[in-house]
């Protein structure tokens, strides 16, 4: 069972929607983690979230923690392209010195 | 920010074949570093952690005599898969953290193709 569970686990929209991509667990984090990744190359971090409640903006997109910091989601508005990638939250496990990766959502953006 | 390369950036090689994965920080020390294999549409999972002059941590499941990690540096840790098949082609990413930061830095990436 994963650890950290997105959703959806797929997205294609038009260029111009919104849409928002969710990451969920039964665990409660000290932080999160979002990176984009494109195809065939490594993962790229966006932001890190860390308080409970927090938004985080990046120009179009918006990102959430939950109150009780066992959720977070990532919301594009007005999605271009360029936003075409998988998506991946993170938690980072001080206890054992290593990243967890959700189970990623690939978004298509269509002209 | 912080670099890290990987070399070769794709391989394709033979069954039964060695392949050796190089991963690098280019200007920054790594005290730290990840390697991680992605197949197809799926997410990233860590295969095991390694320190500078130290053995590596193998997660669950991860064959470590199958999987050779040797970290022999502050910038260099590489990655040999030994008596490839096919069911081990995969995209293969490492990951590095420096003293001086907080955060992973990824590799590119390299794509292995066992025939």
């Amino acid at each position: 069972t994963q650890l950290l569970e997105q959703s959806p686990q797929f997205l294609s929209i038009q260029e111009g929607e919104n849409l928002t991509v969710y990451c969920n667990s039964s665990s409660v984090f000290s932080s999160l983690q979002w990176y984009r990744q494109e195809p065939g190359e490594g993962p790229v971090l966006l932001v890190t979230v860390v308080t409970g409640g927090e938004v985080k903006k990046l120009k179009r997109l918006t990102f959430q923690f939950g109150d009780a910091r066992k959720d977070s989601s990532l919301h594009i508005t007005a999605a271009q392209p360029g936003d075409t990638g998988l998506y991946l939250c993170a938690w980072w496990m001080d206890s054992s010195y290593k990243l967890i990766f959700g189970s990623g959502t690939r978004l298509l953006v269509r002209p | 920010g912080a670099v890290v390369s990987q070399h070769p950036s794709r391989v394709i090689c033979k069954s039964g074949t060695s392949v050796k994965i190089e991963c690098r920080s280019l200007d920054f020390q790594a005290t730290t570093m990840f390697w991680y294999r992605q197949f197809p549409k799926q997410s990233l999972m860590l295969m095991a952690t390694s320190n500078e002059g130290s053995k590596a941590t193998y997660e669950q499941g991860v064959e470590k005599d199958k999987f050779l990690i040797n970290h022999a540096s502050l910038t260099l840790s590489t990655l040999t898969v030994t008596s490839a098949h096919p069911e081990d082609s995969s995209f293969y990413i490492c990951s590095a953290i420096g003293i001086s930061y907080n955060e992973q830095f990824f590799g590119p990436g390299t794509r292995l193709t066992v025939l």
